[in-house]
């Protein structure tokens, strides 16, 4: 089955106390992202990646940090989480022209 | 990418159609028109796209204006599952970026 797998689903944590997000697609899509979804601001892109080894910035990558040295993994990393990082954050994937499928969601709270 | 404009909410009766508006008065000629939506807290769904053409498929019409300043995407017939937050989005064929914004609240009401 063609998904986009999250871990952890939900997690609550201190501040600075460094955490990763893992994001792993099984369908050999070469564009994954990152997004964060707050109440009233919608989703918001932090963090694409269009290839292995090729990561970018998106609208709010501040305080997160990214790697892609497989194609299928996409990690988001909070090197030192703080309380405004509390968030649903989403990854997904897409082949570079194609439509984005979405993992399930994981939902951060930073303590 | 452009961006686009969509009213925060609408409500439709069950077994109506939802014609949920969007705009995009800045989109340039190889931009895409995507639409997704978001149930409750689940990862957002891929509805359809469209460039030029009104497209069809299993789940919902899209209707571009000719001069591709506005799209509608259409759900025939809204059941109480079509609930949902749904996004119109731009994308450049080879764009990186998706703006979602923040989308129409749609609620269908039995």
């Amino acid at each position: 089955e063609a998904q986009v797998t999250q871990n952890p689903r939900y997690l609550i944590t201190v501040t600075g106390k460094k955490l990763t997000v893992t994001c792993s697609q099984n369908m050999n899509h070469e564009y994954m992202s990152w997004y964060r979804q707050d109440p009233g601001l919608g989703l918001r892109q932090i963090y694409y990646s269009m290839n292995v080894e090729v990561t970018d910035k998106g609208d709010v990558p501040e305080g997160y940090k990214v790697s892609r040295k497989e194609k299928r993994n996409f990690p988001l990393i909070l090197e030192s989480p703080s309380p405004n990082q509390t968030s649903l954050y989403f990854c997904a994937s897409s082949y570079s022209t194609g439509e984005l499928f979405f993992g399930e969601g994981s939902r951060l709270t930073v303590l | 990418d452009a961006k686009t404009t969509q009213p925060p909410s609408m409500d439709c009766a069950e077994g109506r159609a939802a014609n949920l508006p969007c705009n995009h008065s800045t989109i340039s000629g190889n931009e895409y028109v995507y639409w997704y939506r978001q149930i409750h807290s689940q990862g957002p769904q891929y509805i359809i796209h469209g460039l030029k053409n009104n497209e069809t498929n299993e789940m919902a019409s899209l209707i571009i204006t000719e001069d591709r300043k506005s799209s509608t995407l259409i759900l025939p017939h809204a059941t109480l599952r079509d609930t949902a937050v749904y996004y119109c989005i731009v994308r450049d064929i080879f764009g990186n970026q998706f703006y979602f914004g923040t989308g129409t609240s749609l609620t269908v009401i039995p």
